[in-house]
């Protein structure tokens, strides 16, 4: 149980387009998803929290016109990278909330992970 | 926000149980303390957590001091496979339950 899948797993494109990555949990519903970018020999960084229905909240310093989240249902959030620049290289991380949480707790479950290269 | 120390790397000789420490003397009541573990190129994996009892699943154990301050994951048997960063990690109860990562432990085991 508690699985969260990433598509796609790898993403090669030219400086200027745009690129979607989706997370879903596959079998439990996410109320709250979240996105995290990590740069080599580095550890995670949180970009955003991302709630079903509503706006996303950015961390602060991260970009909201250019990391663009949509949570439309339950079980998929989308990360939009718009007008992608060589800098924005890096391994994009999603997690998803289990909605059945048990005393307090809310567990994170994290998704495998995708490889963003900017030509 | 609760701070957590790791020592930054250990070495641990196969089937011997890895012992690893976390510190985190600012942890509120309410705040759980987390453990997952990222093998190379890979996204986290959730090992454990806890609040105020030990805990023990099919992973490892969770130790945690009667003051709450600090914490121990321990992998009763180590394998090669184990070989990854640990990360320990307070979950900030009262913002919708964030992670925020700190560098962890980078865990080698060694046949």
């Amino acid at each position: 149980g508690a699985v969260v899948s990433q598509h796609p797993s790898w993403v090669i494109c030219k400086s200027g387009t745009s690129v979607k990555i989706e997370c879903r949990s596959l079998d439990f519903q996410a109320t709250t998803m979240f996105w995290y970018r990590q740069f080599p020999k580095q550890s995670l960084m949180l970009m955003a929290t991302s709630n079903e229905g509503s706006k996303a909240t950015y961390e602060q310093g991260v970009e909201k016109d250019k990391f663009l989240i949509n949570h439309a249902s339950l079980t998929l959030s989308t990360l939009t990278v718009t007008s992608a620049h060589p800098e924005d290289s890096s391994f994009y991380i999603c997690s998803a909330q289990d909605r059945e949480t048990s005393g307090g707790a809310q567990t994170q479950y994290f998704g495998p992970g995708t490889r963003l290269l900017v030509l | 926000d609760a701070k957590t120390t790791q020592p930054t790397s250990m070495d641990c000789a196969e089937g011997r149980a890895a012992n690893l420490p976390c510190n985190h003397s600012t942890i509120s009541g309410n705040e759980y303390v987390y453990w997952y573990r990222q093998i190379h190129s890979q996204g986290p994996q959730y090992i454990i957590h806890g609040l105020k009892n030990n805990e023990t699943n099919e992973m490892a154990s969770l130790i945690i001091t009667e003051d709450r301050k600090s914490s121990t994951l321990i992998l009763p048997h180590a394998t090669l496979r184990d070989t990854a960063v640990y990360y320990c990690i307070v979950m900030i109860y009262n913002q919708g339950g964030k992670l925020i990562f700190g560098q962890g432990t980078e865990l080698s085991v060694k046949p």
